[in-house]
């Protein structure tokens, strides 16, 4: 699986936009990008996936740049809620195991 | 629909006990992991089953731990005799085979420690 890159922390205001950046310049042909967050004490949860196409859903935007080597997860009104520990993670569809890195903890301020 | 159900959700035990996680997935799910999450390593996936068969324990640390799938509902991670070093927080994932993506479902977690 090809490795990413996080920052380890971010600040946003609450009702800010929350830009996560992530790198993965050794993503393959085959390799989705999925981000999960795991908000304090619980267990990860799964937010978005994309390949290649930009891609929304209720909760986050994803961005995927052209050449695939790098993404940003978008959450366009961060609530205090949204604090947790965001995890980008590449893998591909014929290995069902994820590998989850260090992440960027968000830290969302009122 | 119910999640993930693990049990117990803490378990304190001492040095040398044998410790026995349980994990009930999502109905319907054919995937289950088991995944270990400590400070110092982060997430780490231990096992996962497809059709109640072990396919990868790569990730299983030493011969103390063992995992078992009986049938599609319920699942076991055992640990004997248990170490302080095994104290951590074990999550129990399940994902349906359809999906071209792996959209994974966690429980709650089992926090253990081990004195």
């Amino acid at each position: 699986d090809a490795k990413t890159t996080q920052p380890p922390s971010m600040d946003c205001a609450e009702g800010r936009a929350a830009n996560l950046p992530c790198n993965h310049s050794t993503i393959s042909g085959n390799e989705y990008v999925y981000w999960y967050r795991q908000i304090h004490s619980q267990g990860p949860q799964y937010i978005i996936h994309g390949l290649k196409n930009n891609e929304t859903n209720e909760m986050a935007s994803l961005i995927i740049t052209e050449d695939r080597k790098s993404s940003t997860l978008i959450l366009p009104h961060a609530t205090l809620r949204d604090t947790a520990v965001y995890y980008c993670i590449v893998g591909d569809m014929g290995r069902r195991a994820l590998t989850f890195g260090s992440g960027t903890r968000l830290q969302v301020q009122p | 629909d119910a999640g993930v159900i693990q049990s117990p959700r803490h378990e304190v035990t001492e040095m040398g006990q044998e410790v026995t996680l349980r994990c009930k997935p999502i109905s319907g799910h054919d995937y289950l992991f088991w995944y270990r999450q400590t400070m110092m390593r982060g997430l780490e996936l231990l096992i996962y089953f497809n059709n109640n068969v072990p396919i990868d324990d790569s990730g299983m640390p030493e011969d103390r731990f063992s995992a078992k799938m009986p049938n599609a509902s319920f699942s076991t991670l055992k640990i004997q005799p248990s170490e302080p070093r095994d104290s951590a927080v074990y999550f129990c994932a399940s994902s349906f085979q359809d999906r071209e993506v792996e959209t994974q479902y966690f429980g709650p977690g089992t926090r253990l420690l081990v004195l």
